[in-house]
């Protein structure tokens, strides 16, 4: 069965430095996503991308964030300068009609110390 | 702006018995998805159930159905038969459809189910 798949499951970094969280989206998927859950909270919208450009972003997703689709596979979301409160575990969701459901990858914890 | 509640953090449920757990929205949209997704230890999002907003019949799958009371804004969900491996975190979601401008899902808080032996 097709899944989305996320790497690394787990990522501890440094304050300040710089991450990269990648996905592979289902393959005929077109819509994709990412989400965040800090731990014990709710899932919360980073960010939806369709059609090689952000179609929405919340308010989380402020200038350190990026999202790339470097090679038609991969997704990647990108934290500039990591901060303590960017700990949380994201989730990369895919779609293939953007209303049916969204597949969600099994999560990248990312702890930040 | 659209939200959605769910008011019960926690609950347990015996083994083989039912529970139905509750989720409220709020929104002006006329046209719209609901979802319950099931979030396991394991911390993946899996999908449960799906509702569209303009189908009056309740979803159903397997073990697993909703009450949708669309005027009311409320979708509840019906586990019969809980069995140990229903124990997770489930969370409610609302998708608004793409005419307002974006798919994106908006959960609920969601609530701690546990099924005891």
């Amino acid at each position: 069965e097709p899944e989305v798949t996320q790497t690394p499951s787990h990522q501890v970094t440094q304050m300040g430095q710089e991450v990269i969280l990648r996905c592979v989206p289902i393959s005929n998927h077109l819509y994709f996503y990412w989400y965040r859950q800090i731990l014990g909270q709710k899932v919360e919208f980073l960010v939806s991308f369709y059609n090689n450009e952000i179609s929405e972003k919340s308010e989380i997703f402020d200038d350190q964030f990026s999202v790339e689709r470097p090679d038609g596979s991969n997704f990647t979301l990108k934290i500039r300068s990591t901060k303590l409160e960017d700990s949380a575990m994201y989730f990369c969701a895919s779609s293939d009609r953007g209303y049916t459901e969204a597949f969600f990858g099994q999560g990248t914890r990312l702890t930040v110390v | 702006a659209q939200t959605v509640t769910q008011s019960q953090p926690e609950m347990s449920v015996q083994e083989a018995e039912t529970v139905t757990l509750s989720c409220t929205y709020d929104t002006s949209e006329n046209n719209y998805y609901l979802f319950w997704y099931k979030q396991p230890p394991s911390r993946q999002m899996i999908l449960v159930i799906r509702q569209e907003a303009y189908k009056q019949q309740n979803a159903t799958e397997n073990r697993f159905s909703v009450n949708f009371q669309k005027a009311a804004k409320s979708f509840s969900l019906k586990i019969s038969d809980s069995q140990l491996g229903d124990t997770a975190m489930y969370f409610c979601a609302f998708m608004k459809p793409w005419t307002s401008g974006t798919y994106k899902y908006i959960f609920g808080t969601g609530t701690r189910l546990k099924v005891l032996a």
